[in-house]
């Protein structure tokens, strides 16, 4: 695609319910992250994929977050028993996956998580 | 913790002025830096990014690197009201992919 795409653009959920976040990087893209932006807040590391390998997942909070990479396209980002703490925007990036300018991170429109 | 420091703002300029937008960074063997501008609501967009010392321009943006004192900057020349947004600056560290950012600054340009 001419973007990343994430989807959905929002979702309001219940304490205590899973939520599925989907990326669809920019087409030829093999890096792909995730990072989540709390009100009025910088962005913090998630999770990197390269390919379909996550060799940075320092950033998830705890084991209620997960995520995958499937066909070294498609991410998913999982949040099991929800809280409210994990209301935030959830921004998915990719890059050409290689040194110097291969570096850039594009960011899609994000996901705009409630927990209610 | 590696960290990526922003004055919060608002830093408020007059039109066609100059803004200066300041940040320092934590960690010495931090290679990359990243400039993006995010409008209320919107997703991060890159303005600039630069590796090496000293300046490099495009169009109205100016970035300024300084590894010694660990400090990085963006200069806007002719600031107009589109440019009013919040300012995240981003460091990539040496054997890392991820970004870390700071918490951005935001400009105001009065018409």
């Amino acid at each position: 695609g001419a973007g990343v795409s994430q989807s959905p653009s929002n979702k309001v959920t219940e304490k205590g319910k899973d939520v599925e976040l989907r990326c669809d990087p920019i087409s030829g893209h093999t890096a792909l992250y995730w990072y989540r932006q709390s009100l009025g807040q910088g962005l913090e590391f998630l999770i990197y994929f390269q390919g379909n390998s996550a060799p940075d997942k320092s950033g998830l909070p705890s084991d209620r977050f997960s995520a995958e990479r499937t066909g070294g396209s498609v991410s998913t980002l999982t949040i099991q028993r929800t809280q409210q703490e994990d209301s935030a925007v959830y921004l998915c990036a990719s890059s050409l996956g290689v040194a110097g300018q291969g570096n850039i991170q594009y960011f899609g429109a994000g996901t705009r998580l409630s927990v209610l | 913790q590696k960290e990526v420091e922003q004055n919060s703002g608002p830093l408020s300029v007059p039109e066609g002025a100059i803004a200066s937008l300041n940040c320092t960074y934590s960690d010495r063997g931090s290679q990359s830096f990243f400039w993006y501008r995010q409008y209320s609501g919107k997703s991060p967009e890159l303005i600039m990014f630069i590796y090496s010392n000293g300046d490099k321009e495009d169009g109205r943006f100016t970035a300024q690197l300084n590894k010694a004192s660990q400090y990085v900057s963006l200069l806007i020349r002719d600031s107009q009201p589109s440019d009013s947004a919040t300012y995240l600056c981003a460091v990539k560290d040496t054997g890392r992919r991820a970004l870390t950012f700071g918490s951005g600054t935001r400009l105001q340009v009065q018409p």
